[in-house]
């Protein structure tokens, strides 16, 4: 139990364009989700805690308007990388937790802006 | 907000030795404490944790043990193997609430 995926697993785009990043809770349903995003060799770091059916918290620093998140479901978030540019290329990881106090993580997206 | 704190960066071990990776934290409030193996590219794995109300937890060659008052918590690995090489990650936080990382420990254990 308690799986959770992400799509795309890996992306390559255009500077300039958006793209679009996807988190399902497959066998529970999930209020709260969240967004990190890691650099190589680095730790997890939180960008926003997606809520369902209300609008995102976002982290210090984390631009609101670039990242967009929407929790449309109690099974799915999704995270839209605006106007992508090579310094948004990195790897983006969702989590979710089954009512426990534990989170579990997606696959991580590998997003590469050329 | 919550500041995680965690050492080494980086551990090698040779197979067969102990590892023991040491974190940090700062707001009292904190009452969860996983940790998460993460392999390269790949997702993180809770492999244990620990709440504010236990002082330590086994689960085969791994344990956790938990200071409160000191506000530092930490993983021992025993009788290591080559498979235990990863990234290891502690976090904190308030029950069901966001998780705050360390900044991971890069442990290689040597044949």
């Amino acid at each position: 139990g308690a799986v959770v995926s992400q799509h795309p697993s890996r992306v390559i785009c255009k500077s300039g364009t958006s793209v679009k990043i996807e988190c399902r809770s497959l066998d529970f349903q999930a209020t709260t989700m969240f967004w990190y995003r890691q650099f190589p060799k680095k730790s997890l770091m939180l960008m926003a805690t997606s809520n369902e059916g209300s609008k995102a918290t976002y982290e210090q620093g984390v631009e609101k308007d670039k990242f967009l998140i929407n929790h449309a479901s109690l099974t799915l978030s999704t995270l839209t990388v605006t106007s992508a540019h090579p310094e948004d290329s990195s790897f983006y990881i969702c989590s979710a937790n089954p009512g426990t106090d534990t989170q579990y993580f997606g696959p991580g997206t590998r997003l590469t802006v050329l | 907000g919550e500041n995680v704190e965690q050492h080494p960066s980086t551990l090698s071990v040779q197979e067969g030795d102990s590892a023991v990776i040491k974190c940090t934290y700062s707001d009292s409030a904190s009452n969860y404490f996983p940790w998460y193996k993460q392999e390269l590219g790949k997702r993180p794995q809770l492999i244990i944790d620990i709440r504010s109300n236990v002082g330590e937890k086994k689960d085969q060659r791994i344990a956790v043990t938990l200071n409160k008052t000191a506000k530092h918590f930490s993983l021992h690995i025993t009788e290591t193997q080559p498979e235990d090489s990863a990234v290891y990650f502690c976090a904190a936080s308030k029950t069901s609430n966001q998780f705050y990382f360390g900044t991971g420990t890069s442990l290689t254990v040597i044949p």
